[in-house]
């Protein structure tokens, strides 16, 4: 019931085009859902984030979709740039007065292609 | 403002041996966490601190030992190394009082030959 699911393994997008990763949930206590980005060498930096009371959550590019019903979010990258070119990690956790204690999904490696 | 740092950035161990990887973070962060993370296999969290002189174990705490003696330091204790603890470690740390973000470092690449 700790489990995120996270799809697909790997993306090869075109310039331009749009970028979909999807995560599963099952713990309904889950009430933050972030999404990290990792670029290699480094560690993995906040991309944007989102709670279960919105369905959507934009911010520039990226979009979250969020389906409480359904126990699942996305994540969108809009006009996907070769320096989007990382990898993307979903994540959720129980967030008590500040303290995280994140379960990750296992990752998805986008490329995108000039 | 450096954020988390960790020390070494690379280590080859032979089995057997032991060895402290350091994390120290100058953002004066209440929580800090070491997470470990295998090809395909997304982060797993192995010790997590609340506060100085608190510890607790996360999801994959076996063969490890930490401590937390000032705020600002979180060192991850690896004894008597074996390969299956070959991976790429991160420390992370947040404030506590209400910031969303967690802050990690840029990885320490341990290999167990």
């Amino acid at each position: 019931q700790q489990q995120v699911k996270q799809s697909p393994q790997s993306l090869i997008v075109q310039k331009g085009g749009i970028s979909i990763i999807n995560c599963a949930y099952e713990n309904t206590a889950f009430d933050y859902f972030p999404w990290y980005q990792q670029f290699p060498g480094k560690g993995p930096a906040l991309l944007i984030a989102i709670r279960p009371d919105v369905s959507e959550k934009k911010e520039g590019r990226f979009t979250i979709s969020f389906n409480k019903s359904a126990k699942q979010f996305s994540l969108h990258i809009m006009d996907s740039q070769p320096g989007d070119s990382a990898t993307y990690f979903c994540a959720a956790s129980i967030r008590n007065t500040g303290f995280q204690k994140l379960v990750f999904g296992t990752g998805t490696r986008l490329l995108v292609s000039p | 403002n450096a954020g988390v740092t960790q020390t070494p950035k690379f280590r080859i161990l032979k089995i057997g041996q032991s060895m402290t990887l350091q994390c120290a973070q100058d953002m004066n962060h209440n929580y800090m966490y070491w997470y470990r993370q295998d090809p395909g296999m997304g982060l797993k969290l192995i010790y997590y601190s609340v506060g100085a002189g608190i510890t607790d174990k996360g999801e994959v705490p076996n063969g490890y030992n930490v401590s937390r003696s000032t705020t600002e330091d979180f060192p991850l204790r690896l004894e008597l190394a074996a390969p299956s603890q070959t991976s790429v470690y991160f420390c992370a740390s947040i404030t506590g009082e209400g910031g969303n973000t967690i802050y990690f470092g840029e990885g320490s690449w341990l290999t167990v030959v």
